[in-house]
């Protein structure tokens, strides 16, 4: 009954590598977003998809791309791995409410780039 | 750029003892959300305060809302070893139509509550 799952749950890795994380949600919501949460846990936004559409894109290096296959699905490709990109990668998925977007995450993935 | 500066960011205290977590702003927004992390999980909603002025209580947590709704605290009464974990705010930008989940974080306040 898992609501948000993302694989893998750790990524250990070599500089210059390409890896793929992955996130579904099987709360039948329309928004699915991934975020970065660095060493010292501010989490920030990257990106956000709505109906598998591209909504918000962050300043974020073109070596990060996003793909939604379908609304229950957003992946998250990275190219050419450096050291900085080493942090704790989460996928939410998010329903509008009348009182603000609640937003579920998912138990996110530990990248460790070498 | 909406920032939301959260304090402390490090807090460590007995059990049974009380805290407040503080969460400010100089940007209004349409709605400010609470949420716990717990090491090696994600982040999950507490509380959702919406209107300016605004006290929600879970428990033994009290949660308000800032007037101008540019700041809101987290109040712990008689704190737990279980209450231990990453507390973060996040506000949604005060823009017409759904925002699309753009929330700001606050940095994060890491408590531990010592039995």
């Amino acid at each position: 009954d898992t609501a948000v799952s993302q694989t893998p749950k750790y990524l250990v890795t070599q500089m210059g590598n390409d890896k793929s994380i992955k996130c579904e949600q099987n709360l039948g919501h329309d928004t699915m977003y991934w975020y970065k949460q660095d060493s010292k846990k501010f989490l920030k936004i990257m990106f956000s998809y709505n109906n598998k559409e591209l909504i918000i894109n962050e300043t974020v290096p073109n070596r990060f791309s996003p793909k939604s296959p379908d609304k229950a699905h957003l992946n998250l490709h990275i190219n050419s791995l450096e050291l900085g990109d080493s942090a704790v990668y989460f996928c939410a998925s998010s329903h509008t409410t009348p009182i603000g977007e609640t937003q579920y995450f998912g138990p996110g993935t530990r990248l460790l780039v070498l | 750029t909406q920032l939301l500066e959260q304090s402390p960011q490090f807090l460590s205290i007995q059990e049974g003892e009380n805290l407040t977590v503080y969460c400010n702003s100089s940007s209004v927004f349409s709605s400010l959300q609470w949420y716990r992390q717990e090491p090696g999980e994600g982040p999950v909603l507490l509380v959702t305060v919406v209107t300016g002025g605004e006290v929600k209580k879970l428990k033994r947590l009290t949660f308000q809302f800032g007037d101008a709704r540019k700041d809101s605290s987290l109040h712990i009464t008689a704190a737990q070893p279980g209450d231990t974990g990453l507390y973060l705010c996040a506000g949604a930008p005060n823009a017409g139509g759904t925002s699309y989940g753009k929330l700001t974080f606050g940095q994060g306040t890491i408590l531990t509550v010592h039995p």
